[in-house]
């Protein structure tokens, strides 16, 4: 079983309404996980963090942590077409401390003008 | 400010040869991390460095693999000798030691024929 999961895509969203991208990690022990954006020919960038149960909100961004059920997404609320580009799931084991990040292999998102 | 740097960010070389990639991480940042990233294995954490000392290095695929981190400010990553199979995108980042959010740098991209 993958470490951790999410849906390669390509996910085609018009412009303006809700992109909606999902991952789900094996480890229970997870205790940080982030949200980054990768355009093509880029280096990852961080866009959220959550670290407790339930929605962070950071402008136009929403993150989700539901730890019993392994699973964290992430919500584009009026989806820009300088949105497309291939978003990263990763997950920290560590409570503390600095540890490397396990990275989902990215959804492609894609808005529609 | 600045963010990591990474040199080069091209690399092109011959099977054999010796390769030698740069980082510098952000200022006053403690953590450093080397990650591989490739289409069929995704972003992968090769080694990592809390106050310059090697925590982890089970991510390094092999003893041709080295990296080095001799000061606050400086590492290198070493493949000697090179093999076409280590072709893919190097990417270093750091943090701030107990916080787990990582920046990335530019990233090196590595060709060898």
């Amino acid at each position: 079983q993958k470490e951790v999961e999410q849906n390669s895509g390509p996910l085609s969203v018009p412009e303006g309404a809700i992109a909606s991208l999902n991952c789900t990690y094996s480890d229970r022990g997870s205790q940080s996980f982030f949200w980054y954006r990768q355009y093509s020919g880029k280096s990852p960038e961080l866009i959220m963090s959550i670290y407790s149960n339930g929605d962070k909100e950071d402008g136009r961004f929403t993150a989700q942590l539901n730890k019993a059920s392994q699973y964290v997404s992430l919500l584009i609320r009026d989806s820009q077409p300088s949105d497309s580009a291939t978003y990263l799931c990763a997950v920290n084991k560590s409570g503390g401390g600095a540890d490397g990040l396990t990275f989902g292999k990215g959804t492609h998102l894609i808005i529609q003008p | 400010d600045a963010g990591v740097i990474q040199s080069p960010r091209h690399e092109v070389t011959e099977m054999g040869q010796e390769v030698t990639l740069r980082c510098k991480p952000i200022s006053g940042h403690n953590s450093l991390f080397w990650y591989r990233q490739t289409m069929m294995r995704g972003l992968e954490l090769l080694i990592y460095f809390n106050n310059n000392v090697p925590i982890d290095d089970s991510g390094m695929p092999e003893d041709r693999f080295s990296a080095k981190m001799p000061n606050a400010s400086f590492s290198t990553l070493k493949i000697q000798p090179s093999e076409p199979r280590d072709s893919a995108v190097y990417f270093c980042a750091s943090s701030l030691f107990g916080l787990h959010e990582q920046y990335f740098g530019p990233g090196t991209r590595l060709t060898v024929t």
